[in-house]
């Protein structure tokens, strides 16, 4: 099984949106609507900022958003500001009870 | 709070065994799966596999299906990754992290890593 595709970079200006897409196929992203996005700074863990597509946990700003068409998934990140700049990666449901990831997108804000 | 708490970084050689751990706190362990994921640095994030510590339920990706082995010790709270032969292409970053209930694809605690170093 492959991984899932994101772009290995994207960047935007301070105040700016960006869009970061995920793209899978119909056994991953297109078959569930079980998408996540995990924010990664250099040296620090993973942590959760989206899941379910579109649902943000406790503490995550609104400014992170989620969206899905077909086998594509995207994070939108509006305002941004310079703490935003890290390492994003997607992941979703594979079947099984195991997940697949995207190979990440490295985040720059200008 | 949930925790989380990794084993500390390895060096091992080729051909060696290894086990590394991680100690859930803060939540009923039994109640969660728990997933392994491994990050290749400058890499992407890849699921090596979930044990749910209620029964000890396990699931493999298909990559890494005979190439490690996940196991709990539900009386200590510990789920652990471990090889019988490792390899240079084992070294890498992994993670633990925590399943959120009745979730599917969201993990919403992390342990702080393990570098595993495997290097003659």
């Amino acid at each position: 099984q492959s991984a899932l595709t994101q772009p290995r970079s994207a960047s935007g200006s301070l105040g700016q949106s960006v869009t970061i897409s995920c793209t899978g196929t119909d056994d991953d992203i297109g078959g569930y609507d079980y998408v996540s996005w995990y924010q990664q700074y250099p040296g620090k863990a993973p942590q959760l900022i989206i899941y379910d597509i579109n649902k943000r946990p406790s503490g995550v700003p609104a400014r992170f958003s989620g969206s899905k068409s077909g086998t594509t998934a995207s994070l939108t990140v509006s305002g941004l500001q310079a703490d935003d700049e890290a390492a994003y990666f997607c992941s979703s449901y594979a079947g099984s009870q195991i997940e697949r990831f995207g190979g990440g997108t490295k985040l720059t804000v200008l | 709070e949930v925790l989380l708490v990794q084993s500390g970084g390895e060096v091992k050689k080729p051909g060696e065994s290894l086990k590394i751990s991680c100690k859930g706190s803060g939540y009923t362990f039994s109640g969660y799966w728990v997933a392994w994921v491994r990050q290749v640095p400058g890499k992407g994030l890849e699921s090596l596999g979930i044990i749910y510590p209620g029964d000890s339920d396990t699931r493999y990706s298909p990559s890494f299906r005979g190439q490690v082995t996940i196991s709990v010790d539900k009386s200590t709270n510990t789920a652990y990754l471990q090889w019988t032969k490792l390899k240079a292409s084992d070294t890498a970053i992994y993670y633990c992290a925590r399943r959120g209930y009745e979730k599917l694809a969201v993990l919403d605690r992390w342990g702080q890593g393990t570098q595993v170093t495997v290097s003659s």
